[in-house]
């Protein structure tokens, strides 16, 4: 079946270091997405990439979809406290309809 | 707008009782989904929706029963409960203006309902 995965699992930087989540799927993806969960709480729609090699940013959060669009990443630039959660990309179910799979999830902490 | 709205937030039960996991929306959207997470693990899909009166199984169903009856709202229902379904429970809604090809949609996420099966 189809899997996404995400490397690293997890992460401990110094505030203000930079910081890289990679994904990683066994299948072809038409788009992906990316969220965020903060401690606690609830996954939150981050961007949706969708064409091959595309690059999005926002403010300090620059996102990639790879050329072969079977891989994307994530990259924070100079980590805040404010960063401190687990980030998922999620890619479309093999199944289609509005499903996605999501992956395994990169949990980033923050040392001040 | 309150967007997706789940209760409870917290609960309790024993082994073999059963529960409902009530979720309303109220964006209008028509496709509505109920998550699984495990502590420190990703999201398990269990039933989705692609709107009043249609349902489909996820990744992991056994256990668990849903329903439509309306586009605001997809109660779970667990029935015979076991220590397995310990879980954070998170139901999602998403608009879509067609199917497959249109592409996926951002998932809204409520906040969550915390079973402990004891």
């Amino acid at each position: 079946g189809q899997q996404v995965m995400q490397i690293p699992q997890y992460q401990h930087v110094q505030e203000g270091e930079d910081f890289t989540t990679y994904c990683n799927s066994s299948t072809t993806l038409s788009n992906i997405q990316w969220y965020k969960q903060r401690p606690g709480g609830h996954p939150v729609f981050l961007i949706q990439l969708v064409k091959s090699g595309e690059v999005k940013k926002q403010k300090r959060l620059t996102f990639q979809f790879g050329e072969a669009k079977k891989n994307s990443s994530l990259h924070i630039t100079a980590t805040q406290t404010t960063d401190v959660g687990t980030y998922f990309c999620a890619g479309p179910y093999s199944g289609g309809y509005q499903k996605v799979t999501f992956g395994t999830g990169t949990k980033l902490q923050v040392i001040p | 707008n309150a967007g997706v709205t789940q209760t409870p937030k917290f609960r309790i039960l024993k082994i073999g009782q059963s529960m409902t996991l009530q979720c309303t929306q109220d964006m209008n959207h028509n496709y509505m989904y109920w998550y699984r997470q495990d502590p420190g693990m990703g999201l398990k899909l269990i039933y989705y929706s692609v709107g009043a009166g249609i349902t489909d199984k996820g990744e992991v169903p056994n256990g668990y029963n849903v329903s439509r009856s309306t586009t605001e709202d997809f109660p779970l229902r667990l029935e015979l409960a076991a220590p397995s379904q310990t879980s954070v429970y998170f139901c999602a809604s998403s608009y879509s203006r067609g199917g497959w090809g249109v592409g996926n949609q951002p998932q809204h996420f409520g906040d969550g309902t915390r079973l402990s099966i004891l």
